[in-house]
């Protein structure tokens, strides 16, 4: 089993819909969590990070980290085609005061006008 | 507004050739990484680096290396490129474990060997 599962998609939606993003994890020891937004040719830019369970929010984003079931998921609200890219999620632990992220293959997105 | 630059956005070596690949940073950042991205197997870890002149091996070091001179630079050199290595290739820094993990991106290059 992969420490990180995520689902490549390609998830299309129309303009205006709310996307649901999830990943997967078999390491409990994981702690922090991430979602990357990667356009075509760019390299992964931080959308948001959270530590621990609960959920956090920032504009049209929300993410949740559910640490019981090993479950994180982002949720776009009003997702505008400017939001069509590779959504990766990461997470990542301490380790003798460094930590390497860990990430799933990524979700492409496609928001259609 | 942060910066992490990678020397070259796509380069074509010939199999056999030895191949730089140079990243810097402006953060003032302990870690730095080297990732390859491919389609159908996602981002994964080459090397890093928690300090100058250390390395750690990640989940593919195979046929790479790299050097960390100095804090705002960390290269990965492909002693010998071979065709299996042609991928696009992050770098990315983060500061220290104790301050958060967030991670920063270099644009990317794009190797192709032929």
């Amino acid at each position: 089993q992969k420490e990180v599962e995520q689902d490549p998609g390609p998830l299309s939606v129309p303009e205006g819909a709310i996307v649901s993003l999830n990943c997967t994890y078999s390491n409990s020891a994981f702690q922090y969590f991430m979602w990357y937004r990667q356009y075509s040719r760019k390299g992964p830019e931080l959308l948001m990070y959270t530590y621990s369970s609960g959920n956090k929010e920032d504009g049209r984003f929300t993410a949740q980290v559910d640490k019981s079931s090993k479950y994180i998921s982002l949720f776009i609200r009003d997702s505008q085609p400017s939001d069509s890219a590779t959504y990766l999620c990461a997470m990542s632990r301490m380790n003798s005061g460094y930590s390497t992220l860990t990430f799933g293959k990524g979700t492409m997105l496609l928001v259609s006008p | 507004d942060v910066k992490v630059t990678q020397s070259s956005r796509y380069l074509v070596k010939r199999t056999g050739e030895k191949v730089f690949l140079e990243c810097v940073q402006d953060m003032d950042h302990e870690n730095m990484f080297w990732y390859r991205q491919d389609p159908g197997l996602g981002l994964r870890l080459i090397y890093f680096s928690y300090d100058v002149k250390m390395k750690e091996k990640g989940d593919i070091p195979e046929g790479y290396s790299v050097s960390r001179e100095k804090k705002e630079r960390f290269s990965l050199i492909l002693e010998s490129a071979s065709t299996n290595q042609t991928s696009m290739y992050l770098c990315a820094s983060s500061p220290p474990a104790y301050m958060n993990t967030e991670a920063f991106f270099g644009q990317g290059t794009r190797l192709t060997v032929v």
